[in-house]
This record gives C-alpha cells, sequence and structure tokens, in this order.
C-alpha cells in the first residue's frame, strides 16, 4: 500500500532556529516529491518539486533532500520566522493515466514563537 | 495573473442534499485537480481532469463526481450528503498534466449538518 509518514507531528521552535522534517514513503513506482506549505485556512504553496534524480532542491530558507534508495526526504528550513508557522505536507506521486496520482501525509505543524 | 478561484467559499448543507463546488484555473493551465482535506485524513486525490477529461480517480465513492468544461474550468459534485462528507475541497490547476507544479486555490469549506 502506498503510504507516507510524516515526522514529527509537530513542532514548536524560537525564532531565528533551525529546523527538519521528515518525510518516509513507500509509494511505488515514483514519480516526484513536493513539499506544500499551508497556513491555516488556506490552499497549500508549493515549496519544492523534486524526481527521482535530484538529491537536493532549493527555495529560498527552504532545502529539501531526497534519498530515493532509502524513500527518505526531509525538508530543513533555515532561521525560521514567525510567518513560518504553518503545516508542510510532503506528497509523493506515482505515474497513472499519463499523469500522477498523489499521496499525501498527514504533515508536521510547525510553531514559530518569538 | 489571478490565481485558482473557487466558488462558494463556504457552505453548509443538510444530510441527503446534494452540491456544486466551481473551480476556475489559472489562464492557461489546462489541468485540474479536485482533493478533499479533513482533520481525520487529511489531504486526499478525488480526481483530475485535463482537456474536458478524467485522466485519474481517486478512492472515493461514486457519489462524488466532476467536470471539466471546454474553458478549463471545473466543478465537481457531491449527491446525498454524508456528515462525513463535511471538508475543505480544494481546487489546484496545473499548466498540464505532465507538470508537477500545482496551484491550489482557497477551498471551500462545506458543512454537512
Amino acid at each position: 500500500k502506498n503510504q507516507v509518514e510524516q515526522s514529527p507531528q509537530s513542532l514548536i521552535i524560537l525564532e531565528g532556529k533551525n529546523c527538519t522534517l521528515q518525510c518516509n514513503y513507500t509509494v511505488s513506482p515514483f514519480s516526484n516529491l513536493r513539499w506544500y506549505k499551508q497556513d491555516t485556512g488556506r490552499g497549500p504553496v508549493s515549496l519544492t518539486i523534486m524526481t527521482f534524480s535530484e538529491n537536493t532542491k532549493s527555495n529560498g530558507r527552504y532545502t529539501a533532500t531526497l534519498d530515493a534508495d532509502t524513500k527518505q526526504s526531509s525538508l530543513h528550513i533555515t532561521a525560521s520566522q514567525l510567518s513560518d508557522s504553518a503545516s508542510y505536507i510532503c506528497v509523493v506521486s506515482y505515474p497513472s493515466g499519463g499523469s500522477y496520482i498523489p499521496t499525501f501525509g498527514r504533515g508536521t505543524s510547525l510553531i514559530v514563537h518569538p | 495573473k489571478a490565481g485558482v478561484t473557487q466558488t462558494p467559499r463556504y457552505l453548509i448543507k443538510t444530510r441527503g442534499q446534494q452540491v456544486t463546488l466551481s473551480c476556475s484555473p489559472i489562464s492557461g493551465h489546462r489541468s485540474v485537480s479536485w482533493y478533499q482535506q479533513t482533520p481525520g485524513q487529511g489531504l486526499q486525490f478525488l480526481f483530475e481532469y485535463f482537456s474536458e477529461t478524467q485522466r485519474n480517480k481517486g478512492n472515493f465513492p461514486g457519489r462524488f463526481s466532476g467536470r471539466q468544461f471546454s474553458n478549463s474550468r471545473s466543478e465537481m459534485n457531491v449527491s446525498t450528503l454524508e456528515l462525513g462528507d463535511s471538508a475543505l475541497y480544494l481546487c489546484a490547476s496545473s499548466l498540464d498534466i505532465t507538470s508537477g507544479e500545482q496551484y491550489f486555490g482557497p477551498g471551500t469549506r462545506l458543512t454537512v449538518t
């Protein structure tokens, strides 16, 4: 069964600190892995997209890594800001019908305190 | 360029009724996907449309259906509403079905009483 597991479920850090969120998946075959940021009451916003051949992808203070052999990904947030408080969702897709079917993790809820 | 728009933003319905939600993709985007988000199950894929054709469908009962029009706008319909259908319904658009980049709308919050 295709699954995406994220850890931790929730995380509280102080402003300015770094943090790393984890994503393990069993989705196969693999097409791409995406990290989204979702603010409360809003739709998710894409942070990074990685295919099988990519190990690292950065978007400003966000850096995602992918180890396709161990089926693990991480999202590292550098110098956190209050606006980073949100849910971070890992999505792994597999090919189907010429497109992709996404499998979502349950998300990590990040709270950044001043 | 305007983002993905969804209407209505909030909706309250009674068990047994049906509901239609609308999604207008970003101009030029031809692929539209629908998702259900609940506190218990998180985000789940409903279906994807491209050029008025359903390309993929998630594991949801037949009460959930959708369609896409020639201008790429999409609607989803839920018939015989159940309490468990209360959720945030999100629509996302992308340029085409091979593009990994999806842009989400703000969602429609459906409450079934």
